[in-house]
């Protein structure tokens, strides 16, 4: 089955600090990837995805993720966190939905992150 | 551009009524749609999609049901509510290349 893991429930860091959020997928073929973000109480929003090309891939609200195919990783980071950034972010993969000739996203379970002051 | 809406953004309903989430997409034509359950603030779990009016597949058999009745109107339902019903509910749309977008959600508290 196409699946997507988030091995942290929470990470923790320092306003200021680098951070990095883990992804690792299981997909047959080419992956179609996503981060997105999600405030208290909100919807989710896009951050970036991956679906060919340069393996650093440059999103919103200066995040970044890359991928690693040797590693099947999409690691989300940040180089300086900010308080802001504090929020449950969702790494997804495309799954095709058979039959139907569409697709649809997986989501990993989610992993809060908390920017500390 | 586009953009969906969904609501009510919160609802509390008795145990054994009827529910009734209402979800619209603008600005683009025939797109994917879907409903995700998100329980105690984590994962999401797909409910159901549609690519195409009167099209609905469903992922997981529960209480729900969901329509499409025009291309870009997707409705959420219930006959009667359980207490297990409990939720944050989001609709999404997306193509089928691209990411997917999602409403506001709707937070359902079956008492």
């Amino acid at each position: 089955a196409q699946s997507v893991a988030q091995p942290e429930d929470q990470v923790n860091v320092a306003e200021g600090n680098p951070l990095t959020v883990k992804c690792t997928y299981s997909v047959s073929g080419n992956p179609y990837l996503f981060w997105y973000v999600q405030y208290p109480n909100r919807g989710l929003q896009f951050l970036l995805k991956y679906i060919t090309g340069d393996n650093l891939v440059k999103g919103s609200y200066g995040f970044e993720a890359e991928f690693n195919k040797s590693q099947t990783s999409f690691h989300l980071k940040k180089p300086s966190a900010l308080v802001s950034d504090s929020a449950l972010y969702f790494c997804a993969v495309r799954v095709s939905i058979s039959g139907a000739g569409s697709y649809q996203l997986t989501f990993g379970k989610g992993t809060k992150l908390s920017v500390i002051p | 551009s586009q953009t969906i809406h969904q609501w009510p953004a919160t609802l509390v309903q008795p145990v054994g009524s009827p529910l009734s989430l209402e979800c619209t997409v603008e600005g683009t034509s025939n797109p994917n749609l879907y409903w995700y359950r998100q329980a105690a603030g984590r994962g999401l779990q797909l409910l159901f999609y549609s690519v195409g009016i009167g099209q609905i597949s469903s992922e997981v058999p529960q209480n729900l049901s969901a329509s499409r009745p025009q291309d870009r109107q997707f409705i959420l339902s219930s006959k009667k509510l359980l207490l297990s019903d409990s939720g944050f509910y989001l609709c999404a749309w997306n193509r089928p290349s691209t990411e997917a977008f999602f409403g506001q959600g709707t937070r359902l508290t079956v008492v």
